[in-house]
């Protein structure tokens, strides 16, 4: 099984400022990775999959990046509806796994 | 839009049967996944299914207790639990794959939550 480690575990951020989160493959997954955001309550959001391509919607303010082991997605611009806990989840074999999530919080 | 139904509190060992309906896009050309969230954890995926059933997969952790199925004709999704243990405990969505060799998940249910507690 491919273990997915995020970092950090909880990111405290200013509205207006960057957040930088970091996704972690114990081997290789190519490109084959993927962002979500999570609110309490709601349903989870694709961001980015294919390791840097922005989903449906989604606002160029999210971009993702990496290949191989070591994933970013950035947050250029934080917004008051951006405070949500992100997870990374890997595609590229069975089992499909997410990473543990990092948790952005209004500092 | 998938909606979740079929949770609730059962005993350890028992079982439980969810269900998905959908709309909004063509339900048998999709591959569909379950995947669960426990109170306070992650997310974890729990099992797949190719467009036409031919093909499974599971986590580690559920196969041989759990069974996904579908009814094309019903645009619908189920998730057979057997064997229930207290950290099957949590929350199941269902989610769309993104289809075109992704397999990620580009909609998501509200999710429905399974309780195993004696």
């Amino acid at each position: 099984e491919i273990v997915m480690t995020q970092s950090p575990v909880t990111l405290s951020v200013s509205p207006g400022e960057r957040a930088t989160l970091s996704c972690r493959a114990s081997q290789s997954v190519s490109s084959n990775l993927a962002w979500y955001q999570h609110k309490p309550g709601q349903a989870p959001r694709l961001l980015i999959y294919g390791a840097s391509i922005r989903a449906t919607g989604i606002p160029a303010r999210f971009s993702g990046s990496g290949s191989g082991t070591e994933f970013t997605l950035t947050i250029s611009i934080l917004q008051s509806e951006d405070f949500a806990v992100y997870y990374c989840q890997q595609f590229d074999d069975w089992p499909l796994t997410f990473g543990g999530g990092t948790k952005v919080e209004i500092k | 839009q998938l909606v979740e139904s079929g949770g609730g509190v059962v005993q350890p060992g028992g079982s439980l049967r969810l269900s998905c309906a959908t709309s909004g896009f063509v339900f048998s050309s999709f591959y569909m996944h379950w995947v669960r969230q426990a109170p306070g954890k992650g997310l974890e995926w729990v099992a797949f299914i190719r467009y036409d059933g031919t093909n499974k997969y599971y986590a580690d952790s559920v196969r041989g207790r759990f069974t996904i199925s579908r009814d094309n004709s019903k645009n619908s999704l189920y998730l057979q639990m057997n064997g229930l243990r207290p950290d099957d405990t949590a929350v199941y969505y269902c989610a769309k794959d993104f289809a075109g060799g992704y397999r990620v998940f580009d909609s998501w249910g509200q999710g429905t939550l399974v309780t195993v507690s004696s």
